[in-house]
């Protein structure tokens, strides 16, 4: 059963069209949430932490929010540069390592 | 500059031969793991360790082998069992468990 799930696998959108994407989890005792953004052929680079409901982070274009199931990463005005993979990746209690979502991979165009 | 340092970039190996692959860090960070990615899979935990000299399995351990003799190096051996090895495989450190983890660039490991 997956504890991590992301949505959508991909998203297209066009230069300036906003949207979000989501990450829901399972697991008990969440004692973090995690995004990071993956370029092709490198690793994945931080972006934010999450740890409690109602919480939330900007950096740039971007801001992650947290619920008690689920976190969003709302992406305003994008460009083509923020094209890559988003990866979510929750810590919990019993949890020795983080697990990570699939990832969506996100395309904007000029 | 703090970082950690995967290498090779690129890696080929063939049947039958044992490779491994180098994970340096100088974050000064007690954790360290070994994530394995695939298309469409996400990153699955193959090793980890939280201190010097001590290492855990994670999901998929088989095929693989890990030490951690010094804080900052944790190599990763892909040995002959592992049937299936071509991967791109990352190495990252945290603090602790559950806090943000930093990751290495990575290496593509191909069976020739």
């Amino acid at each position: 059963e997956d504890q991590v799930t992301q949505s959508p696998e991909a998203l297209r959108l066009q230069e300036g069209e906003s949207s979000s994407l989501n990450c829901s989890y399972t697991v008990s005792g969440l004692r973090g949430l995690f995004w990071y953004r993956q370029d092709p052929g490198k690793g994945p680079e931080f972006l934010f932490t999450l740890y409690s409901a109602g919480e939330e982070k900007e950096k740039e274009r971007l801001k992650a929010t947290l619920t008690k199931k689920e976190s969003f990463l709302h992406i305003t005005a994008p460009k083509p540069e923020d094209s890559a993979t988003y990866l979510c990746a929750v810590g919990y209690q019993a949890g020795t390592a983080l697990i990570f979502g699939k990832g969506t991979t996100l395309s904007v165009s000029s | 500059d703090g970082g950690i340092t995967q290498s090779p970039k690129y890696l080929f190996r063939k049947e039958g031969q044992n490779v491994t692959l180098s994970c340096e860090q100088n974050l000064n960070h007690d954790a360290m793991y070994w994530y394995r990615q695939d298309p469409g899979q996400g990153l699955r935990l193959i090793y980890y360790s939280q201190i010097v000299n001590d290492f855990q399995k994670g999901d998929i351990a088989e095929g693989y082998s890990v030490s951690r003799e010094k804080k900052e190096s944790f190599p990763l051996t892909v040995t002959s069992a592992q049937k299936n090895p071509t991967a791109f495989y990352l190495c990252a450190s945290s603090i602790m468990r559950n806090t943000e983890a930093f990751f290495g660039q990575g290496t593509r490991l191909t069976v020739v």
